[in-house]
């Protein structure tokens, strides 16, 4: 089967560091994904990793390790307009892009 | 350059009626895929296409179909509605997917099935 796992929820304070793991498994590989969502909005694309690694975009900092079917998303100074739905996002070989359920981030004045 | 647009953006169906959501890729743009999406889940995949062509599917019935059009404007079909298609679906675009290009997604028609 398919399936990708993230926490459902994780809180920190303005200026803090945060750390949204996602664990993998699929019927082939082609490269993770984040997305952002705020509620009510549409999905927006925020980094892709198809080697192993750390990707740096601004604040938001992107890992994967293929060996370990592990991949992380981290945001540094964190802002109340961070607050959003995180979801990573993998391709596999039939072309299928299987999205994770989901990560709520909170943050705090 | 516009981004990607769908409509209508709210629809009310009745159960076994059919309906059809269209989608505008943004410009240059040669995938689509469209996604449903209940309250508090992830995008779940339905279909893509590429070049008119479906090139990969998710675990959705055939009475979930599409199209895609030589301007890479989309449609989705969803025949015989039931209540579990009450959602929010999503339709998005890319250029080149499999090269790290992300989707650009639009804002959703939310389909209500009463």
């Amino acid at each position: 089967g398919q399936s990708l796992e993230q926490p459902s929820e994780v809180t920190a304070v303005e200026g803090a560091i945060v750390q949204i793991n996602c664990t993998y498994q699929t019927s082939g590989f082609y490269g993770l994904s984040w997305y952002q969502q705020h509620d009510g909005g549409a999905p927006t694309f925020l980094s892709y990793n198809g080697l192993d690694g750390l990707e740096e975009t601004g604040r938001f900092s992107s890992f994967l390790s293929r060996s370990d079917s592990y991949g992380y998303l981290l945001l540094q100074e964190l802002q109340m307009k961070d607050s959003a739905s995180y979801f990573c996002a993998v391709k596999n070989y039939g072309q299928n892009f299987v999205f994770g359920p989901g990560t709520r981030l909170s943050v705090l004045p | 350059e516009t981004g990607v647009t769908q409509s209508p953006t709210h629809l009310i169906k009745t159960r076994g009626q059919q309906v059809t959501l269209r989608c505008s890729s943004q410009s240059g743009h040669n995938t689509v895929s469209w996604y449903q999406q209940a309250l508090g889940q992830g995008p779940q995949f339905i279909f893509q296409y590429y070049r008119e062509e479906e090139n990969g599917r998710g675990n959705f019935p055939p009475r979930f179909s599409g199209l895609q059009f030589p301007n890479y404007s989309s449609e989705l079909n969803v025949n015989a509605l039931e209540l579990d298609d009450s959602a929010l679906y999503l339709c998005a675009s890319s250029l080149s997917p499999d090269r790290g290009h992300g989707y650009t997604f639009g804002s959703g028609t939310r389909l209500t099935v009463v």
